[in-house]
């Protein structure tokens, strides 16, 4: 079945540091791959999304790339703040499904 | 307004009691969801309606029944409450065309005592 495995954390940076999260995942055809963000008692943000092979997403200074090759989609930023502090969540749909499957989450911490 | 609204965000009941969780969506998507978060923030599927329809259904116990009385509209009932079903419910929806994204509400924390 489908699945989705990204870096355990917690991960925790200085301020201005370089942010990866890794995320891998197994499916079958092309799944579309998206980043969600929780900030602390919120819910899901869509923060980035790719649909095909070498697409690149990004918002807010994170990016991501689409990595048939190697099924990855891992997340990066050149420079994190202390708020991005939050669980990122790395998920696929299967085409033709509306289901989401989201790796376990990583949480970020970023100290001033 | 609040894209993705889910009512209650807390809930503490009692094992063996029946609750309910409404969620309601103004943004016109034709699709609704409901997620379960457990304590250790893993999320999975539970449900999800496609214009009133039961389109996904996973392996969930039956004690779960999902109602959705329009489009706008999913609710989840939850008949004998067992101390495993404690866990954070995100409730979701999107526009049910292929790779749209979902939007989630801010969640309902479910405490079993």
């Amino acid at each position: 079945g489908n699945s989705v495995t990204q870096m355990e954390g917690p991960v925790t940076l200085s301020e201005e540091a370089f942010l990866t999260i890794n995320c891998t995942y197994t499916a079958t055809g092309y799944p579309s791959l998206f980043w969600y963000v929780q900030y602390p008692g919120e819910g899901l943000q869509l923060l980035l999304k790719a649909t095909k092979a070498d697409d690149k997403g990004s918002n807010k200074g994170f990016e991501a790339t689409y990595r048939k090759e190697t099924t990855s989609f891992h997340l990066e930023k050149g420079s994190v703040q202390v708020s991005d502090s939050a669980v990122y969540f790395c998920a696929l749909m299967q085409g033709g499904s509306e289901k989401l499957v989201f790796g376990k989450g990583t949480k970020l911490t970023v100290n001033p | 307004d609040t894209a993705v609204s889910q009512t209650p965000k807390y809930l503490v009941t009692q094992m063996g009691n029946d609750k309910s969780i409404k969620c309601e969506q103004n943004l016109g998507h034709d699709t609704m969801y409901w997620y379960k978060q457990d304590s250790k923030k893993f999320l999975k599927i539970m449900f999800s309606y496609n214009n009133k329809e039961l389109i996904i259904n996973e392996t969930v116990p039956n004690r779960f029944s999902p109602k959705s009385p329009d489009k706008a509209h999913l609710n989840l009932h939850i008949n004998s409450l067992e101390l495993g079903d404690s866990a954070v419910y995100f409730c979701a929806s999107s526009q049910g065309r292929r790779n749209q994204p979902q939007h989630f509400g801010d969640g309902t924390r479910l405490s079993i005592l």
